[in-house]
C-alpha cells in the first residue's frame, strides 16, 4: 500500500538531547513537509523540501534540523536547542506544489 | 503568516442534523482545502477548491468559496456519529520569502456528532 509511514509514534526526549523522527514515503512525491501541532492549535510549518537535496525552512524552524538525501525520506531532527519541544509532528507529502497532502500518523513527542 | 481562521470552534449536533462551518482568510489564494483529523491522528485531505471556483461538491460534503468575502464553509450533510472529528480549512497561497506556495492551517473546527 501506498503512503506515508512515520517512526516513532511515542518519543521522549532528555535535557540536552537530540532526537531524530523518522519519515518515509512511498508515493513517489516529490514534496514533503513537516508541521508542528500543539494541543487546540492549527498545525505550523517546520520545514519543506521540493526536491532531494534542497530543503527550505518554515515558520518556526528554530531548533529543528532537516535533512533530504532520498526522495523516499525527510527525518527531522529535534535539537536541544528546541526549549519546548513537546508536541504531536505531523509529516506530509504532495505530488505538485498546489496539490492535496498526504500525512502520516503522527509522532507524539514528550520531555522526560 | 497568513492562517485561515475556522468559525465556530466546537460544534455539537445530533445524527442526522447537518453541520456548517466558516473559514476566513487574510490575503490572495491559489486554493482552499479541509482536512480532517481524528483524535491523535494524521490529517485525511477531504476536498479541495480553486480559486476560480465558487462551490464543490462530494458525497455528503459541499464546499462554497466567496474570495471576495475572503471565506469559505463546509457543509456536511446528515452526519454520523463517525463523522465526530476536528476539520481544518488551510490556504494554498504564495509563501513570503522563499518565493513558493505553501498550505496554511487554521485551528480547526471540533465536530462532536451525538448518536
Amino acid at each position: 500500500d501506498g503512503g506515508i509511514t512515520q517512526s516513532p509514534k511515542y518519543l521522549f526526549r532528555k535535557e540536552g538531547q537530540n532526537v531524530t523522527l523518522s519519515c518515509e514515503q512511498n508515493l513517489n512525491h516529490d514534496a514533503m513537509y513537516w508541521y508542528r501541532q500543539d494541543p487546540g492549535q492549527g498545525l505550523r510549518l517546520i520545514y519543506y523540501s521540493q526536491i532531494v537535496n534542497d530543503f527550505q525552512k518554515g515558520d518556526i524552524a528554530e531548533g529543528y534540523s532537516v535533512s533530504r538525501e532520498k526522495k523516499e525520506s525527510f527525518p527531522l531532527t529535534v535539537t536541544s536547542a528546541q526549549k519546548n519541544p513537546t508536541a504531536f509532528y505531523l509529516c506530509a507529502s504532495s505530488m505538485e506544489q498546489r496539490g492535496k497532502l498526504f500525512f502520516g500518523s503522527g509522532t507524539q513527542l514528550s520531555v522526560l | 503568516s497568513q492562517q485561515g481562521e475556522e468559525d465556530p470552534q466546537a460544534l455539537s449536533i445530533q445524527e442526522g442534523e447537518n453541520a456548517t462551518m466558516n473559514c476566513s482568510y487574510k490575503t490572495s489564494i491559489n486554493n482552499l482545502q479541509w482536512y480532517r483529523q481524528n483524535s491523535g491522528r494524521g490529517l485525511v485531505h477531504l476536498i479541495l477548491i480553486r480559486s476560480n471556483e465558487r462551490e464543490k461538491h462530494s458525497g455528503r460534503l459541499r464546499v462554497t468559496l466567496d474570495t471576495s468575502k475572503k471565506s469559505s464553509s463546509l457543509l456536511i450533510t446528515a452526519s454520523r456519529a463517525a463523522d465526530t472529528a476536528s476539520y481544518f480549512c488551510a490556504t494554498h497561497h504564495r509563501y513570503s520569502g522563499a518565493g513558493s506556495y505553501q498550505l496554511t492551517f487554521g485551528k480547526g473546527t471540533k465536530l462532536s456528532v451525538i448518536p
